[in-house]
C-alpha cells in the first residue's frame, strides 16, 4: 500500500519564476493538505483540498494556489518565487473522519536563488 | 487562533535512558486533538502518539506516552528506554476537532533530540 508520494524531490528555481510541485495521497484518501517547512522551524499550514475545492487557508498569499484532481492527486503552485520561499513543502492526506489520519510524504526541497 | 510552543530546541540522552519533551499550547477551542510527530533525516513526518482532549486517560504507545494536563495546556511527551532509532526531530501538534475530514495541523518549533550509544 503505497504511502503519499511527492514529486520531485528536490528542485532548484529563479527568483521570479513559478513552480509546481505534485502530491498523491496514501490510497483510500481524498484530502489533501499542503505544509510549508522553512529551515529549523515546524510545518506551516497553507491550505487543503477536498472535493476538488480548497476547503481551508493558512496565512499564505495569493501567490500560493493549488488543484486537486479528481483522482485525489494534488498540485501546488507558486508564481513569483521569492528567496523566501526555500523550504521543504510537505503534503499530507487523510480520509474520511480518521482522527489524526494524516499521512506524510517525504516533501520537495525547494531553493530560489 | 491555536498555538504551539516547544520550549527545548535540543536534548540529548544516552541510549536506554528515559527522555521526557515539553509542549504547551494555547486554543479557544473545547475540543481539540493533539499528536507529537518524529522527523527523522528522511524528512518524513509520522505519527507518534494522539491525544484526544476529552479523554481524560493519557495515551501510550509502546514505549512513548505522554502527559496530558488540560488545565495547564500541556502535553509532554515520555521516551522510555530510548532507543538509536529515536533520534529525530520531534513536533508536537494541535488540531481543532474534525467536522468532516481532517482539520489543518498547528505545529510547534520542534525538538531536536539525540539518542547517544
Amino acid at each position: 500500500d503505497a504511502g503519499v508520494t511527492q514529486s520531485p524531490t528536490h528542485l532548484i528555481k529563479t527568483r521570479g519564476q513559478q513552480v509546481t510541485l505534485r502530491c498523491s495521497p496514501k490510497s483510500g484518501h481524498d484530502t489533501v493538505s499542503w505544509y510549508q517547512q522553512a529551515l529549523g522551524q515546524g510545518p506551516q499550514f497553507i491550505f487543503q483540498y477536498y472535493e476538488e475545492e480548497e476547503r481551508q487557508r493558512g496565512n499564505f498569499p495569493d501567490r500560493f494556489s493549488g488543484h486537486q484532481f479528481p483522482n485525489y492527486s494534488s498540485e501546488l503552485n507558486v508564481n513569483a518565487l521569492l528567496l523566501g520561499d526555500s523550504a521543504l513543502y510537505l503534503c499530507a492526506s487523510s480520509g474520511g473522519q480518521g482522527v489524526g489520519g494524516y499521512t506524510f510524504g517525504s516533501g520537495t526541497r525547494l531553493t530560489v536563488v | 487562533a491555536q498555538t504551539v510552543t516547544q520550549s527545548q530546541p535540543e536534548m540529548s540522552v544516552q541510549e536506554a535512558e528515559t527522555v521526557t519533551l515539553s509542549c504547551t499550547y494555547d486554543t479557544s477551542e473545547n475540543n481539540y486533538y493533539l499528536f507529537w510527530y518524529k522527523q527523522p533525516p528522511s524528512r518524513q513526518m509520522i505519527l507518534v502518539i494522539r491525544q484526544e482532549a476529552y479523554k481524560q486517560q493519557n495515551a501510550t504507545e509502546n514505549r512513548f506516552s505522554v502527559n496530558f494536563q488540560k488545565a495547564a495546556k500541556s502535553f509532554s511527551l515520555k521516551i522510555s528506554d530510548s532507543q538509536l532509532g529515536d533520534t529525530a526531530m520531534y513536533f508536537c501538534a494541535s488540531s481543532p476537532p474534525l467536522i468532516q475530514g481532517a482539520q489543518k495541523l498547528v505545529f510547534g518549533q520542534g525538538t531536536r533530540l539525540t539518542i547517544n550509544p
